[in-house]
């Protein structure tokens, strides 16, 4: 699986779109680009995903490049509870088999 | 959307012991689940992956013989830590895979806390 680079942390104020970057210049053809967040001492929340196309769900939205090789997640609106550390992954999709490899992801914090 | 239970949520146990966790996919069926252990401040580590009717796939370095996995419906995987020790203290994390025609995105449970004095 190709590997992300995320930044370690950020920060964004409650009501502001938070806008989380996510590189993945190694990414290959049939690789999906997944986003799960972890408040803390819960298990993992499954955000958003997507190939090649812009997704959007009622979490929040996913721009991916035009070469795949990164992409942002969008929260809207961010509120409170958005605060967590999210984790951007790019694993095989589709009916194959793929992992999922969880790096040091980016810890949110939204302040009020 | 799909939910996955975990029981207990939290143990604590004594040295030498086993001790049994279960991971339920509550409103769908699962022929993958995923067992995952969490350190402080670590991020999530694959330590094996569950398939329903067949022997679990360990990842390098995860004990087989100690960290016993079933996964004997489609809606129950269990991890088993044989023989506990201190250092098996930790956050022990399931997911179940949905398949999807968009992707095979992964469902995960709250989580057991494990604590061995």
């Amino acid at each position: 699986d190709a590997k992300t680079t995320q930044p370690p942390s950020m920060d964004c104020a409650e009501g502001r779109a938070a806008n989380l970057p996510c590189n993945h210049s190694t990414i290959s053809g049939n690789e999906y680009v997944y986003w799960y967040r972890q408040i803390h001492s819960q298990g993992p929340q499954y955000i958003i995903h997507g190939l090649k196309n812009n997704e959007t769900n009622e979490m929040a939205s996913l721009i991916i490049t035009e070469d795949r090789k990164s992409s942002t997640l969008i929260l809207p609106h961010a509120t409170l509870r958005d605060t967590a550390v999210y984790y951007c992954i790019v694993t095989a999709g589709g009916t194959s088999y793929g992992k999922l490899t969880f790096g040091q992801g980016t810890i949110l914090t939204v302040h009020p | 959307g799909a939910v996955v239970s975990q029981h207990p949520s939290r143990v604590i146990c004594k040295s030498g012991t086993s001790v049994k966790i279960e991971c339920r996919s509550l409103d769908f069926q699962a022929t993958t689940m995923f067992w995952y252990r969490q350190f402080p401040k670590q991020s999530l580590m694959l330590m094996a992956t569950s398939n329903e009717g067949s022997k679990a796939t360990y990842e390098q370095g995860v004990e087989k013989d100690k960290f016993l996995i079933n996964h004997a419906s489609l809606t129950l995987s269990t991890l088993t830590v044989t023989s506990a020790h201190p250092e098996d203290s930790s956050f022990y994390i399931c997911s179940a895979r949905l398949s999807s025609g968009k992707g095979n995105e992964q469902f995960f449970g709250p989580g057991t806390r494990l604590t061995v004095l």
